[in-house]
């Protein structure tokens, strides 16, 4: 089935360490991002990337890397596990809202619930 | 930068009334999008409505609708005939359609459905 594929979907670490959330669409979406969301915050954007080999940084970027080698994976790392990075993380693609004609809404992933220790 | 605000953290309707969820945001443009999604418990994100500024006509989904009123910067949803799977939370989501496009959402709103 089309749509965003997240991987895990649960997650624990230990402070410090490391990991990689994966993120994959099969739509041909030229937009991806990564959002957080924690109770009474809503979705808080990390990073996004409007194309392949193009990203930038969100509402709340700090501790965390993307790369955009392609245009279907737009992985996010965190660096070194925090408990402050204990979340549900979304990822999210979409075409421009001027290419996409009608279908300018975002396709959301699963989400991944991670827990920091 | 654009902001979008739900003022009601949660909400609570009878099975088979009407229920409004409020909505506003912030903006200097003339042109862009906006969305409601659900989130119900198993988490996923569901686009439920959407509507472009330029559109004077307010959407409708089924028992869903939008209340649109541009000029108040304010896009309130509408479910009639509520229903016990429409519990969740429901989020308010501006998409600027210049620069990042990135949406921006509300803090969300908790809707109970009582039966």
């Amino acid at each position: 089935n089309a749509g965003v594929t997240q991987t895990p979907k649960f997650q624990v670490l230990k402070t410090g360490q490391s990991m990689t959330l994966q993120c994959a669409q099969d739509m041909n979406h030229e937009y991806m991002s990564w959002y957080r969301q924690d109770p009474g915050m809503g979705l808080r954007l990390i990073h996004y990337s409007v194309g392949a080999g193009i990203t930038d940084q969100g509402e709340v970027p700090n501790g965390y890397n993307v790369s955009r080698s392609t245009t279907e994976d737009f992985p996010l790392r965190l660096l070194s596990a925090a408990p402050s990075q204990t979340s549900v993380y979304f990822c999210a693609s979409s075409y421009f809202s001027g290419r996409g004609g009608s279908n300018y809404g975002y396709t959301f992933g699963s989400g991944t619930r991670l827990t920091v220790v | 930068a654009q902001t979008v605000t739900q003022s009601q953290p949660e909400m609570s309707v009878q099975e088979a009334e009407t229920v409004t969820l409020s909505c506003t945001y912030d903006t200097s443009e003339s042109d862009y999008y906006l969305f409601w999604y659900k989130q119900p418990p198993s988490r996923q994100m569901i686009l439920v409505i959407r509507q472009e500024a330029y559109k004077q006509q307010n959407a409708t989904e089924n028992r869903f609708s939008v209340n649109f009123q541009k000029a108040a910067k304010s896009f309130s949803l509408k479910i009639s005939d509520s229903q016990l799977g429409d519990a969740a939370m429901y989020f308010c989501a501006y998409r600027s359609p210049t620069g990042s496009e990135k949406l921006v959402f509300g803090k969300g709103t908790k809707l109970t459905v009582n039966p």
